[in-house]
């Protein structure tokens, strides 16, 4: 089965600093993976996923994150944070099953920003 | 492109009442929708996958005749949570994946519906 672990449950930085968000999975074969980003009370949006090819990806909002298969990560960076990055962010992987792509999400990763 | 609506937002009922769920795309045909619920500060966590014209697939620990799942049309799954009880309250969130093949089996979010149960 697969899984997915996302290590730290709050991350605080200053406004400006440069951020990483660290994702582990677990999948048997080449996986899918995706990061969420969810304000409060709100649904998920998309701020990037891997599906093949280049490893290094880029998402929307300035967001970057980096394959890993050797290390079984898709870390989430951005350069410098912006007061508005303020949210929970969610890592997920995806299998195909069946009758399509169902995801696991990690327990997600609250990030908080200092100005 | 690739919107999926929920409706209601937020709603508030008795204990015992039934609530109905909607969720929509709205600018593509989704054979498959996915029904979530997600506790204050936690993640999501899948309740139950839904093909359109066909029973859904109820994970493990679901009940199914608590959570109705209905996928009448390629555009609207519904969840209609019967009976409804106070730890029924949290946040659900569906799903719907686009078929397409150039979509690589991505699964778009709707908003979220708050159930509150009093």
């Amino acid at each position: 089965a697969q899984s997915v672990t996302q290590p730290d449950i709050h991350i605080t930085v200053s406004e400006g600093a440069s951020l990483e968000l660290r994702c582990n999975y677990s999948y048997g074969a080449t996986p899918y993976l995706f990061w969420y980003v969810q304000s409060p009370g709100q649904g998920l949006q998309l701020l990037l996923k891997y599906f093949s090819g280049d490893t290094l990806v880029q998402g929307i909002k300035g967001f970057e994150a980096e394959f890993k298969r050797s290390q079984s990560s898709f870390n989430l960076r951005k350069p410098s944070v912006h007061w508005s990055d303020a949210a929970e962010y969610f890592c997920a992987v995806g299998a195909l099953t069946g009758g399509g792509n169902k995801l696991t999400f990690g327990t997600g990763t609250q990030l908080k920003v200092e100005l | 492109g690739a919107v999926v609506s929920q409706h209601p937002s937020w709603v508030i009922c008795k204990s015992g009442t039934s609530v109905k769920i909607e969720c929509r795309s709205l600018d593509f045909q989704a054979t498959t929708m996915f029904w979530y619920r997600q506790f204050p500060k936690q993640s999501l966590m899948l309740m139950a996958t839904s093909n359109e014209g066909s029973k859904a697939t109820y994970e493990q620990g679901v009940e199914k005749d608590k959570f109705l799942i209905n996928h009448a049309s390629l555009t609207l799954s519904t969840l209609t949570v019967t009976s409804a009880h106070p730890e029924d309250s949290s946040f659900y969130i569906c799903s719907a994946r686009d078929g397409s093949p150039s979509s690589y089996n991505e699964q778009f979010f709707g908003p979220g519906t708050r159930l509150t149960v009093l």
